[in-house]
């Protein structure tokens, strides 16, 4: 499966603890995306990387939110100190800097996140 | 600041009737417009796009949709519909930079 990948893919925390999830994208793609979904809502932007920059940053995101990207590749999301309300799907997406696909977004299965 | 309005949270339509699931957005600049579908327990797929040129736009598994500038919208259509196309629909808009804002999104069924 050549797709956008996700690991966990669910994940039970407490209030307080540290989460970190991964995000393989397709290999060829330059661009990185990460947003949150919650329930009845669409997909809400987080970050954005192009190669290993990130390039853009919702300004709704807490201090707690973080994203790497080291080497253009695989990416990080962590959030520190959970709180209840971090509870939510997050997807991360990727697509190609140019050509035809070029701003066609493939997503991943997601990572569900449960903070008790 | 872009955003998009779904005013249909529901659209139930008989299979072999058309379908529409309306979209309006509001962006500054050249719109880049966006249908996604997400069925149960599976990711986000994508439909279609808008970016330049004809303002109707064909996609994946027989839907269209029409961009049409004047009443900001970019509603998705399809002739016929079938049973298996019931799933949660998202319209998208991403207006200067790679910010993507997305709809709340319409829950198509269609019903046999």
């Amino acid at each position: 499966d050549t797709g956008v990948s996700q690991d966990p893919r669910h994940k039970i925390t407490k209030r307080g603890q540290n989460v970190t999830f991964r995000c393989d994208p397709i290999s060829e793609h330059n661009r990185l995306y990460w947003y949150r979904q919650t329930l009845g809502q669409g997909p809400e932007f987080l970050t954005y990387f192009q190669n290993e920059a990130q390039l853009e940053k919702s300004r709704l995101l807490s201090d707690r939110f973080s994203a790497e990207r080291p080497k253009g590749s695989f990416s990080t999301l962590e959030i520190q100190r959970t709180e209840q309300g971090d509870s939510a799907m997050y997807l991360c997406a990727s697509s190609a800097l140019a050509g035809a696909s070029t701003d066609t977004q493939y997503f991943g299965p997601g990572t569900r996140l449960t903070v008790l | 600041a872009q955003s998009v309005a779904q005013p249909e949270d529901q659209v139930n339509v008989a299979e072999g009737n058309p379908l529409t699931v309306k979209c309006t957005y509001s962006v500054s600049g050249n719109p880049y417009l966006f249908w996604y579908v997400q069925y149960p327990n599976r990711g986000l797929q994508f439909l279609l796009k808008y970016i330049t040129g004809d303002n109707l736009v064909k996609g994946s598994y027989g839907f269209e949709a029409e961009f049409n500038k004047s009443q900001t919208s970019f509603h998705l259509k399809k002739p016929s519909a079938l049973v298996s196309d019931s799933a949660l629909y998202f319209c998208a808009v991403r207006g200067h930079g790679q910010n993507f804002v997305f709809g709340p999104g319409t829950r198509l069924s269609v019903l046999p």
